[in-house]
């Protein structure tokens, strides 16, 4: 079956523009998280969403926002970016959200500029 | 969550086990212990988790000490492919889809 799928791969900003990023989980999983990587900070949680609603969130500003649609499929927006937000942005996705393995994609890489 | 500690770096010869050690000492008794890990530029991958008990799949096994504060990942014979960043991850329960990962170990294996 299809692995988790996130659009685009790579993507070039300006600061104080915002970005929407995609994340289409594996079919049937119901939780999708949300993870930056920066070689300062490694893996950071965001956020997870579960039956379109928000479970769980990290420690990032307000800045960083995201939704799920019905379909499972999920998106985070970043508004006003700034030079620190460039990142390797990555999701994953699971069956439940609990002690299920969970699957990543290959990550979108965000350079702002 | 109770916090892991792992080496930042370990060598392995290829066709040898690769034995990466975890220390989580704050470990409580419903949490679990997840390996996952990251090959470069890639997202993470799954290995194993377990509780309490001894896990083997066919990627790894891991052992989990018996009071529960350390444990290791064995990969039987590691390839060059197995050259990666490994996390040893602690979950508990209300922390539903959330990993707290840390600096994990850099495994190289080497020809």
């Amino acid at each position: 079956k299809a692995g988790v799928t996130q659009t685009p791969r790579y993507l070039i900003k300006t600061r104080g523009q915002q970005v929407t990023l995609s994340c289409s989980p594996i079919s049937g999983h119901r939780s999708v998280s949300w993870y930056q990587q920066t070689p300062g900070q490694g893996l950071q949680f965001l956020f997870e969403y579960f039956s379109e609603t928000q479970r769980n969130k990290g420690n990032f500003p307000g800045r960083f926002s995201g939704r799920q649609f019905s379909n499972s499929r999920s998106e985070m927006n970043v508004s006003t970016l700034e030079l620190g937000d460039s990142a390797l942005y990555l999701c994953a996705s699971s069956l439940a959200g609990d002690f299920t393995e969970a699957f990543f994609g290959q990550g979108t890489r965000l350079t702002v500029v | 969550d109770a916090k892991t500690t792992q080496p930042p770096s370990m060598d392995c010869a290829e066709g040898r086990a690769a034995n990466l050690p975890c220390n989580h000492s704050t470990i409580s008794g419903n949490e679990y212990v997840y390996w996952y890990r990251q090959i470069h530029s890639q997202g993470p991958q799954y290995i194993i988790h377990g509780l309490k008990n001894n896990e083997t799949n066919e990627m790894a096994s891991l052992i989990i000490t018996e009071d529960r504060k350390s444990s290791t990942l064995i990969l039987p014979h590691a390839t060059l492919r197995d050259t990666a960043v490994y996390y040893c991850i602690v979950r508990g329960f209300g922390n539903t889809g959330k990993l707290i990962f840390g600096q994990g170990t850099t495994l190289q294996v080497k020809p």
